[in-house]
């Protein structure tokens, strides 16, 4: 079963519209480690941000910002007002304190974002 | 950003020949990984390495090997390509692992077609 679920495939908007980005995940630990991640069309992968499992604290960083709820085991991420730059595949990756899992990101199959002018 | 560089960037090779990519690390991060990235799948850990000599499997590590001597570089190697090992790969430093809250930084990518 998949820990990390991205539903959203594809997502085109229009210059300036407001998009968020869904992002579910499965743990049983209680601590763990969220993850966003930026592939922009030349391919490398940009770190976002890192939320851990104890603040539940919204986060916003100009026009990115990320909701976080554990009642409903999610990790959205908004981008206001977005930009053709904004272009890209964000993917979602979760990592659990658990000693057996913790060598790793377990990540989302990414949301490909295509910002139209 | 994180001072990663992987070489090369793009390589073309024939089945059967093997491959080694190299992945070095200027930020003297103690924690060192591999993955290769593929459409439908997303990322998938091939090796890590959680020190010089130290390194350990991970869910697609078949047909792969690795090597680390020194803290700065962390060596992928195709022992015989595959048209199947055809693929992206990623090589990413953390200062601690995942678990523990270790964020991932990620060098620029190789691409690689084994044809």
């Amino acid at each position: 079963a998949q820990k990390v679920t991205q539903a959203q495939t594809e997502i085109s908007v229009v210059e300036k519209e407001d998009v968020t980005l869904d992002c579910v995940y499965e743990t049983r630990d209680t601590t763990y480690y969220l993850f966003w991640y930026k592939q922009p069309p030349s391919g490398e992968l940009v770190f976002l941000i890192r939320r851990n499992s104890f603040d539940e604290q919204n986060e916003i960083s100009g026009r990115y910002s990320w909701n976080f709820q554990k009642s409903t085991s999610s990790f959205n991420f908004t981008i206001t007002a977005s930009q053709v730059v904004d272009s890209a595949v964000y993917f979602c990756a979760l990592s659990e304190a658990d000693a057996g899992n913790n060598r790793k990101l377990i990540w989302g199959l990414g949301t490909s974002l295509a910002v139209n002018p | 950003d994180a001072g990663i560089t992987q070489s090369p960037r793009h390589k073309v090779t024939e089945t059967g020949t093997p491959v080694t990519l190299r992945c070095h690390q200027t930020e003297n991060h103690r924690y060192m990984y591999w993955y290769r990235q593929d459409p439908g799948h997303g990322l998938r850990l091939i090796h890590y390495s959680y020190g010089v000599k130290d390194t350990d499997k991970g869910e697609v590590s078949d047909g792969y090997s690795v090597s680390r001597s020194k803290t700065e570089d962390f060596l992928l190697t195709l022992e015989s390509a595959t048209s199947s090992q055809t693929s992206v790969y990623f090589c990413a430093i953390s200062e601690s692992l995942a678990g523990g809250g270790g964020t991932q930084y990620f060098g620029p990518g190789t691409r690689l077609t084994v044809l």
